[in-house]
């Protein structure tokens, strides 16, 4: 079955320790991106790739980075210098035969 | 810059009544609409889009939205609500000049609570 996978649900992380957040798609879409949601502020964009080894900062990327080495990957780091880490992390990709942004299943992110 | 605004956080349903959420947008191009659902803890589903076209739309899970140029308007509507239907909505517009690999803005969600 096509899909994008996040892994894990949910990443429990002390402060001021980087965590990488995993998003695979094998739907073969060239266009991925990050959001992070916070309850009442619907979704933000962090970053987003149109296409391999390229990538774009969105609204929110301070204190975040990406990279885009696979088509199928684009894992999101959250970095120390991220002053409010804990949220819900939820990757997506373009799908251009129906004109869609289609989701994975987020992950949910603690720092302690 | 383009926006979008869900002017309702929250609204309680009975099982059976009728159903509107409101979603208003603000671009400068010919929109493109989506409407999206989260149950807690989840992705987001697509429920429906407008692109160009006939002004209603109908989605999945009897869902339907009409899209109004004039009042910047695309709201979302279902005739009778089931108790499965309690979720979070979300209304998107996309940005982009070439319809490809399009960036979302979306509204704050509104929250729906269906009673029996």
């Amino acid at each position: 079955d096509g899909g994008i996978t996040q892994s894990p649900k949910y990443l429990f992380r002390k402060e001021g320790q980087n965590v990488t957040l995993s998003c695979e798609q094998n739907l073969n879409h060239d266009a991925m991106y990050w959001y992070r949601q916070d309850p009442g502020q619907g979704l933000r964009l962090i970053y987003y790739s149109q296409i391999v080894n390229d990538f774009q900062k969105g609204d929110i990327a301070e204190g975040y980075s990406v990279s885009r080495e696979k088509k199928e990957s684009f894992p999101l780091t959250v970095t120390s210098a991220q002053k409010n880490p804990t949220a819900f992390y939820l990757c997506a990709s373009w799908d251009p035969s129906y004109n869609e942004q289609f989701f994975g299943p987020g992950t949910r992110l603690t720092v302690l | 810059a383009q926006s979008v605004t869900q002017p309702d956080i929250h609204i309680t349903v009975s099982e059976g009544a009728s159903l509107e959420l409101r979603c208003n947008y603000s671009y400068g191009a010919t929109p493109y609409l989506f409407w999206y659902v989260q149950s807690p803890g989840q992705g987001l589903q697509l429920l429906l889009k407008y692109f160009s076209g006939d002004t209603l739309v109908q989605g999945i899970k009897g869902f339907e939205a009409e899209f109004k140029r004039s009042q910047s308007s695309f709201n979302l509507r279902k005739p009778s609500v089931h108790w499965s239907d309690a979720a979070e909505y979300f209304c998107a517009v996309a940005t982009g000049s070439n319809f490809g690999n399009e960036k979302l803005t979306f509204g704050t969600g509104t929250r729906l609570t269906i009673i029996p």
